[in-house]
């Protein structure tokens, strides 16, 4: 079965820190990338996806991610965090037979002003 | 577009009573599916309906849960008799298809006492 991880469980960064939280998957065929945002008290929403293409995709409020195959990766960054940054961030992917989403634990991201 | 809508957004029940939680999900898309976060378990596929027929319940944790799907604009998830472990948030999501990005509803906070 499908499985992804990340690394960190929580993360605390001060204002215009850099960030990157890990992401590694388990499927080695074709997959569909995904990371999702929640903010407090707030649904899941889209920041970016990878289908195909150039594996550097940009996402909303200056985030990108870095799908590297050869890796199982999927990496999100912001080069300089804002206070309202701070939220829980999952990965998620699609493919390797399972029908939905497969997520993330998620990480935890606390951004200090 | 309303995005997807859920209803009840919380919900406090006893347990061994009966449980309805709806969903609308976004007009034009074929796939829908439930998932459920707990801290325990983070975000985890319950159904997946695609043209309203259920394609995958390997999810559903035992037979108190059950899903419907009577037509392109409602799905319920019911939970009977609830048990104080069914406490969770309780998430909708829709799509074009099984592969495309999914978009959530706000959730169904589930407390049972």
């Amino acid at each position: 079965a499908q499985s992804v991880s990340q690394h960190n469980h929580h993360v605390i960064l001060s204002e215009a820190a850099s960030l990157e939280l890990g992401c590694n998957y388990s499927y080695g065929g074709t997959v569909n990338l995904f990371w999702y945002v929640q903010y407090p008290g707030q649904h899941l929403q889209l920041l970016l996806k990878y289908f195909s293409g150039d594996p550097l995709v940009k996402g909303i409020k200056g985030f990108e991610a870095e799908f590297i195959k050869s890796k199982f990766s999927f990496n999100l960054r912001k080069p300089s965090v804002q206070w309202s940054d701070t939220a829980e961030y999952f990965c998620a992917v699609n493919g390797g037979g399972a029908d939905g989403l497969t997520f993330g634990k998620g990480t935890h991201l606390i951004i200090q002003p | 577009d309303a995005g997807v809508i859920q209803s009840p957004r919380h919900e406090v029940t006893e347990m061994g009573q009966e449980v309805t939680l709806r969903c609308k999900p976004i007009s034009g898309h074929n796939s829908l599916f439930w998932y459920r976060q707990t801290m325990m378990r983070g975000l985890e596929l319950l159904i997946y309906f695609n043209n309203n027929v259920p394609i995958d319940d390997s999810g559903m944790p035992e037979d108190r849960f059950s899903a419907k799907m009577p037509n392109a604009s409602f799905s319920t998830l019911k939970i009977q008799p609830s048990e104080p472990r069914d406490s969770a948030v309780y998430f909708c999501a829709s799509s074009y298809d099984r592969t495309d990005t999914q978009y959530f509803g706000p959730g169904t906070r589930l407390t049972v006492l």
